[in-house]
């Protein structure tokens, strides 16, 4: 089975630290995605990446960063929490030779 | 860009049959997807359409007319457990990007 792991399930944070959700898969999948989820909104990506140290913007890149130093292992980097950054992240993974993505359990975050 | 709309809740008895549609407007369409999410958990995959008519998988059948930008998810013979969001999600391009429409709340009721 594939498995996709995510760091914290829950996640509290002050206005202004700075954050990192860690995103592990262990089926050697070429492509990552990060997403957040939001009611009335959906699932809305935030950046891809589709190889080592490889990066694409998503829909929404503003006030993140992210990290790929390693194939299994995605970060998703808050540069300076805001209020407006507390939400549901998920990340999520896929093969080349597939389009279904393996969802992780998610991080709630919540910045105060 | 993408655009996918679908209802935003619905109802449905236990042991019937709900259809969920969708609608997507997209450049470079590729193929379409549906998902489950359970309250609190993460999405998992049920079907992927590339080409158009019915595909059947179990009680879960999905639909795709491509010249229309319309998608059905068909469950039949309803479970409580059935409740749950549908999302529906347009693949696009040439990387393994995903757009999600925002989800159908499904409640089943006995």
């Amino acid at each position: 089975d594939v498995k996709v792991t995510q760091s914290s399930r829950y996640l509290v944070k002050r206005t202004g630290e700075k954050v990192f959700l860690e995103c592990v898969q262990d089926m050697d999948h070429e492509n990552m995605f990060w997403y957040r989820q939001d009611p009335g909104l959906g699932l809305r990506l935030i950046y891809f990446s589709y190889d080592v140290k490889m990066k694409e913007k998503g829909d929404i890149p503003e006030g993140y960063s992210v990290s790929r130093e390693k194939k299994e292992r995605f970060s998703l980097i808050l540069e300076s929490a805001s209020t407006n950054q507390t939400s549901m992240y998920l990340c999520a993974s896929t093969p080349d030779t597939s389009y279904e993505q393996y969802f992780g359990p998610g991080t709630r975050l919540t910045v105060t | 860009g993408q655009n996918i709309d679908q209802p935003t809740e619905m109802t449905a008895t236990e042991g019937a049959i709900v259809q969920i549609n969708c609608t997507y407007q997209t450049s470079g369409f590729n193929g379409l997807f549906w998902y489950q999410q359970h309250a609190g958990e993460a999405p998992t995959f049920l079907s992927y359409n590339v080409l158009d008519g019915l595909e059947e998988k179990g009680r879960f059948s999905s639909f795709l007319s491509r010249s229309k930008g319309y998608s059905y998810l068909l469950l039949k013979e309803l479970q409580m457990k059935d409740s749950a969001s549908y999302l529906c999600a347009g693949h696009s391009g040439g990387y393994q990007k995903v757009t999600f429409g925002t989800g159908t709340k499904l409640q089943v009721i006995p």
